[in-house]
């Protein structure tokens, strides 16, 4: 199975700042990658896809970015409603696997 | 708009079985292939089933594999998750997705809680 490694863990930030989460795969993975973004209490949603590609409705201060084994997300100028915990998942390989999620608060 | 609602969780003593389900409105069903992910208690993420539009293939990590049955109704859009020989690590909100091909689950249900303990 592709192992996907998020860092960091957690991280604090301002308002109006802007935030980057890292994505690794174990292997080439091809852009086969999703980002999620889970705030508290409610299911996943879908932010990004193929690697860099925004979902519907999401507001464009998200974008993704990388290639090969190493992929991010960028969130500029955060607000408020950002926080929440982040999710990577690559689809490249079966079975699907995720990162271990990044929770994102307030400083 | 894409709605999935799950229904079916609830406390099951381990060994014993329970079957989810998810009924899907605000899309063409039969279109797309469906998944069930779960997330146990402050954890990640774990893809748990796929099946494809048709029903006609299946697939699932070796952690559930000979245990669950994922199924599908294209005719009452309604998704099925049959858990058998259930275990304690089975503990997790389950939720239905929409997968986008077999690849990125692109909607999610709000969730359904199951319990594994005696």
């Amino acid at each position: 199975d592709i192992q996907m490694t998020q860092s960091p863990a957690s991280l604090s930030a301002s308002l109006g700042e802007t935030v980057t989460i890292e994505c690794r795969a174990s292997e080439d993975i091809y852009n086969g990658l999703a980002w999620y973004q889970q705030k508290p209490g409610k299911s996943p949603q879908l932010l990004i896809y193929n690697a860099n590609s925004l979902h519907t409705g999401v507001p464009s201060r998200f974008s993704g970015s990388g290639s090969g084994t190493q992929y991010s997300l960028k969130i500029n100028s955060l607000q408020s409603e950002d926080v929440a915990s982040y999710f990577c998942q690559q689809y490249y390989n079966y079975p699907p696997t995720f990162g271990g999620g990044t929770k994102l608060e307030l400083k | 708009e894409v709605q999935l609602v799950e229904t079916g969780g609830g406390l099951v003593q381990p060994g014993r079985s329970l079957k989810l389900s998810c009924v899907a409105s605000g899309f063409t069903f039969n279109n797309y292939w469906m998944s069930w992910t779960r997330q146990a208690p402050g954890k990640g993420l774990e893809w748990v089933a796929s099946i494809t539009n048709s029903g006609g293939s299946t697939y699932y990590p070796d952690s559930v594999k000979g245990r669950f049955t994922i199924s599908r109704d294209n005719a009452q859009n309604t998704l099925y998750l049959q858990m058998n020989s259930l275990r304690s690590e089975d503990t997790a909100t389950y939720y239905c997705t929409r997968m986008y091909y077999g690849s990125y689950f692109d909607y999610w249900g709000q969730g359904v809680m199951v319990t594994v303990s005696s």
